[in-house]
Parts: structure tokens; C-alpha cells; sequence
């Protein structure tokens, strides 16, 4: 089992659809945990950290559920611009940091 | 601030010969990242530096050699290419202090012939 696991997507939406993501980890070691953004052929970037209490950016929504080792980002009102691969990735404490999940890709379509 | 750059941003090797991938930070971050994409199999590490002077094998290190020159650069040597190394390579570095953050390079497009 992989450490980091996601949604195996694709998923194709439509424009102004919530789309919900998914990702489970498996080292309930991890410190912290975040969402990238990663454009066909273009480095991952952040998208936004994950806190215990949930947090929101404008139209994307984190959340984190510690006990049952969950990690949620759901996006609202979806745009074209948001078509990407979305990861997931968490941080554990020790040894090597950053373990990333596989990705699921986001289709929005006009 | 250009973040994190790498060099070359492609490059086309025949099997058997080496190269150098290049990558500096200008963010004083301590911690440096190589990593490598391919279809389908995510993003693996090959190998870390912690800080300067560290150097850890990641997931797949085998084939691949880095030296942490100083604080701002992290480099990856593929001694002998494979047709196996075709791929993406990033880096990337981290503060690694508390709750800490990736940054990326543009990448690097490998293909081995």
C-alpha cells in the first residue's frame, strides 16, 4: 500500500461544478499535510497548506481529519483555469520529508 | 528572487554517458530535494540534503550520485545513462524548520536514447 493515496481520477466537470478530491496517508506520524497544483509539464506548486481546523482560500476548501487519516480539497465554482493535477502531500517528521501522492488530474470544460 | 533554478532545461544523452543536473535556491533554505516525474508513477525522490554537508538516498537513488556544494546549490549526476533515466527531474528545496514548505524548479526533461 502506497503511503500517500488519492482519488485515481480523471475527473471531468463541467464549469461552475464542485469537484471534491480525496487523499488518505497511512504514517500517523505525519505533522503536516498540503495540496499543489501541477500543470502539464510544469513544476508542482502550493495550493494551500491543511490544518486540523480546516481552512479556506477563496473558492478551495482543505480539510483535515486526523483520527481516520483523511485529507479532503474541495473546489467550488470551478474555472477552466483550474484544470490541473492536484496532489497531495504530506510531511512526516523524520527522514525523508515530503512523501507526495499520485495525483488526480481535473478536466473543467466549458 | 528567482526561488529555484535549474539547468540545463533539456537535454538529450546516449546511453553510457554522464551528465550534471544543476540546481540552486536563492530562499537561504536548508533543505534540497531531487526528484523524478513519469507518466503515471507520481512524483519519487531520489535523493535529499537536510542541510549543507547531509546528503540521504531517497526512493530510487540507484543510478544517481549528488553533492551538496553549499547552501544554494544541490547537484545530481547520472554517471552512466540509462534508457531507464528518461524522465523529468525537479528540484526542489525547504526551510526545514517547523511547518515547512516545498518550492519547485522548472525541471529538467531527460531523454536517454
Amino acid at each position: 500500500r502506497k503511503e500517500v493515496e488519492q482519488d485515481p481520477g480523471p475527473f471531468n466537470v463541467p464549469e461552475g461544478a464542485t469537484v471534491a478530491f480525496n487523499c488518505t496517508y497511512s504514517n500517523s506520524a505525519s505533522q503536516s499535510f498540503f495540496w499543489y497544483r501541477q500543470d502539464c509539464r510544469k513544476e508542482p506548486k502550493l495550493l494551500m497548506s491543511v490544518y486540523s481546523s480546516g481552512n479556506e482560500d477563496g473558492r478551495f476548501t482543505a480539510q483535515l481529519n486526523r483520527a481516520s487519516q483523511y485529507i479532503s480539497l474541495l473546489i467550488r465554482d470551478s474555472k477552466l483555469s483550474d484544470s490541473a493535477t492536484y496532489l497531495c502531500v504530506v510531511n512526516r517528521v523524520y527522514g525523508q520529508n515530503f512523501v507526495f501522492g499520485p495525483g488526480t488530474r481535473l478536466s473543467v470544460l466549458p | 528572487n528567482a526561488g529555484v533554478t535549474q539547468t540545463p532545461k533539456f537535454q538529450v544523452l546516449k546511453t553510457g554517458q554522464s551528465m550534471t543536473l544543476q540546481c540552486a535556491q536563492d530562499m537561504n533554505h536548508n533543505s534540497m530535494y531531487w526528484y523524478r516525474q513519469d507518466p503515471g508513477m507520481g512524483l519519487r525522490l531520489i535523493y535529499y540534503s537536510a542541510s549543507e554537508g547531509t546528503t540521504d538516498k531517497g526512493e530510487v537513488p540507484n543510478g544517481y550520485n549528488v553533492s551538496r556544494l553549499n547552501k544554494r546549490e544541490f547537484s545530481l549526476r547520472l554517471e552512466s545513462a540509462a534508457p531507464s533515466q528518461t524522465s523529468v527531474y525537479f528540484c526542489a528545496s525547504s526551510s526545514g524548520l517547523g511547518t515547512d514548505t516545498q518550492y519547485f524548479g522548472p525541471g529538467t526533461r531527460l531523454t536517454v536514447l
